[in-house]
């Protein structure tokens, strides 16, 4: 079965420093790889998504997450953080066919001042 | 317009009581979703729907019982309410199964007495 690891469960940042959060997966074949946000008290948006093609995906607002195959990792990065975006961060992982999208824990960012 | 809609946003009952929450999307998509966030923000699929037809069906009690009219709702109707049910509810749809971005909804924060 398919699993994903979001290594860091809570991450503290100030204002403009950068930010990588971790995701690795387990499944050997053609994955398709999501990162999700959810706001505080909000619903769950997408930030971006890897199916195929360049490995480096750019996503909304200055997010983007490199695809590392050898590694099985997706790791979501953003060179300068705002306190906008404290929030929840989501890594999912899916399959070809009827194979549900499955979630990591989720990392909690806060973006201090 | 709101893409993914539920109701009703807020849910608090007691115990052993039947509850239903309902979901509308208006994008016109095949597969619609149901998951489960725990107070711990972890996010796991309990059923997936593709043209009102069951295609996903995670380890959930059958109390849990959903239900497609048509392809635009997915209502989830719960008997029995327990302690163990309080949880965000999230409905979520998709073009196609499984692998295509799923937009979700804004969450049934149900609490139960």
């Amino acid at each position: 079965a398919q699993s994903v690891s979001q290594h860091n469960h809570h991450v503290i940042l100030s204002e403009a420093a950068s930010l990588e959060l971790g995701c690795n997966y387990s499944y050997g074949g053609t994955v398709n790889l999501f990162w999700y946000v959810q706001y505080p008290g909000q619903h769950l948006q997408l930030l971006l998504k890897y199916f195929s093609g360049d490995p480096l995906v750019k996503g909304i607002k200055g997010f983007e997450a490199e695809f590392i195959k050898s590694k099985f990792s997706f790791n979501l990065r953003k060179p300068s953080v705002q306190w906008s975006d404290t929030a929840e961060y989501f890594c999912a992982v899916t399959s070809s066919g009827n194979t549900p999208l499955v979630f990591g824990k989720g990392t909690r960012l806060s973006v201090i001042a | 317009d709101t893409a993914v809609s539920q109701t009703p946003k807020y849910l608090v009952t007691q115990m052993g009581n039947d509850k239903s929450i309902k979901c509308e999307q208006n994008l016109g998509h095949d597969t619609m979703y149901w998951y489960k966030q725990d107070s711990k923000k972890f996010l796991k699929i309990m059923f997936s729907y593709n043209n009102k037809e069951l295609i996903i069906n995670e380890t959930v009690p059958n109390r849990f019982s959903p239900k497609s009219p048509d392809k635009a709702h997915l209502n989830l109707h719960i008997n029995s309410l327990e302690l163990g049910d309080s949880a965000v509810y999230f409905c979520a749809s998709s073009q196609l199964r499984g692998h295509e971005t799923q937009y979700f909804g804004p969450g049934t924060r149900l609490l139960v007495l």
